[in-house]
């Protein structure tokens, strides 16, 4: 089983829509991440924590809020989903040892 | 602004040879870098990394090297293999600070069988 998972792993919708992609993880780090893809950009990230209680914007937050429900659950919105949201978007997560672990991905397309 | 950059979008390799890709960086609070490969429809998966206390780091197959003065460092692959084929993403960080990731923007790597 996947130590990281994300759902969904694709989705459709409109402009206007509120939309929620879950992230889940089994590896019991406290730190989890959230990045988007576009491409030529690499990984930007949007959103990080580093416990429950703890929540950060990172470089391109605006337009997106998370919750961090668990140690394993952090979750991202779109309250209102434009088309340039449109995207690759990761979750990932850190342990003690300074690496990332990544899901496997949420396409998401905004029309 | 990016901070960190990979100057060749894709590169291409005759299977058994050497694959050298390369990353610089501009943010001198950087003091770990890592590797990430990509496959489509998959996750970064991390591959190797080097704090920069150390100018080498050698894992199996893939070796990085890092030039703290020239803010480079590459990622070396003997010998290739057809299922080294993916997108490299160098990645790198300031230990003490927030610990975000700052990627490359990838390079492909197709390995020729």
């Amino acid at each position: 089983d996947a130590d990281v998972t994300q759902t969904p792993r694709n989705r459709i919708t409109k402009t206007g829509k509120r939309i929620m992609l879950e992230c889940s993880q089994t590896k019991g780090h406290d730190r989890m991440y959230w990045y988007r893809q576009d491409p030529g950009l690499g990984l930007r990230l949007i959103y990080y924590s580093f416990d429950v209680k703890d929540i950060n914007k990172g470089e391109i937050s605006d337009g997106y809020s998370v919750s961090r429900q668990a140690q394993a659950k952090f979750s991202l919105s779109l309250e209102s989903a434009i088309p340039n949201q449109t995207a690759l978007y990761f979750c990932a997560t850190e342990g003690s040892t300074d690496t990332q672990y990544f899901g496997p991905g949420t396409r998401l397309t905004v029309l | 602004d990016q901070q960190v950059k990979q100057n060749s979008p894709s590169l291409s390799v005759q299977e058994g040879r050497i694959s050298i890709l390369n990353c610089d960086y501009t943010n001198s609070m950087f003091d770990y870098f890592l590797w990430y490969k990509k496959y489509p429809a998959e996750g970064p998966t991390f591959l190797i990394s080097i704090s920069s206390i150390k100018d080498k780091n050698e894992d199996g197959r893939f070796t990085v090297f890092l030039n703290k003065s020239a803010k480079h460092l590459s990622l070396h692959i003997v010998p290739s293999q057809p299922g080294d084929s993916a997108v490299y993403f160098c990645a790198a960080s300031a230990i003490g600070g927030a610990n975000n990731l700052f990627f490359g923007t990838g390079t492909r790597l197709t390995v020729i069988p």
